[in-house]
């Protein structure tokens, strides 16, 4: 059972662009939300996180949107460069288990110069 | 501070091999962690911890061991290892402002 699915698998974009990845959860229990980033043969990077109790979450060019009542939510990268080409994945966690992130399948994004 | 540190890199082993992959951090965090990373499968949890002495399982468990008697260490310990073991590992610390990754351990099996 796939507690968090994640799409696209893959994306591509032109530089200058919006990237827009999705994902939904099921359980209601969860109540953190972050994002990571991750470059070939590198660890993930926590990019930005949300907790449920607010639609939007802004960082620079990257923004999170949360949807409470349908169980998504989303990142938004704004004006993309070939620099954020990467893997992007989904996580989600209930509050009180610190250390068990449930990660959504990925999307590999590729920015075209 | 190095945060996370894992130790080997790269690793093949034979088929009934056992090894352990190393993972230290010294942000003094609570909750550490262990995941293997497959393609198109995202990142599954292996085994946690919430403190020193004590360990839980997480998605995918069979095969590993974990035992942490420090907050610093959480090394994993395959028993004997398998094919179906062939992945990229990768142990996390966290607190409340977030989960923080190791560098991986490509594991290859044959």
């Amino acid at each position: 059972q796939q507690q968090v699915k994640q799409s696209p698998q893959s994306l591509i974009v032109q530089k200058g662009g919006i990237s827009i990845i999705n994902c939904a959860y099921e359980n209601t229990a969860f109540d953190y939300f972050p994002w990571y980033q991750q470059f070939p043969g590198k660890g993930p990077a926590l990019l930005i996180a949300i907790r449920p109790d607010v639609s939007e979450k802004k960082e620079g060019r990257f923004t999170i949107s949360f949807n409470k009542s349908a169980k998504q939510f989303s990142l938004h990268i704004m004006d993309s460069q070939p620099g954020d080409s990467a893997t992007y994945f989904c996580a989600a966690r209930r509050g009180n288990q610190g250390g068990k992130l449930i990660f959504g399948q990925g999307t590999e994004l590729s920015v075209k110069p | 501070n190095a945060g996370v540190t894992q130790t080997p890199k790269f690793q093949v082993l034979k088929t009934g091999q056992s090894m352990t992959l190393q993972c230290a951090q010294d942000m003094n965090h609570e909750y550490m962690s262990w995941y293997r990373q497959d393609p198109g499968m995202g990142l599954r949890l292996i085994h946690y911890s919430v403190g020193a002495g004590i360990t839980d399982q997480g998605e995918v468990p069979n095969g590993y061991n974990v035992s942490r008697s420090t907050t610093e260490d959480f090394p994993l310990r395959l028993l004997s290892a398998a094919p179906s073991q062939t992945s990229v590992y990768f142990c996390a610390s966290s607190d409340r402002a977030g989960q923080f990754f190791g560098p991986g351990t490509r594991l290859t099996v044959l």
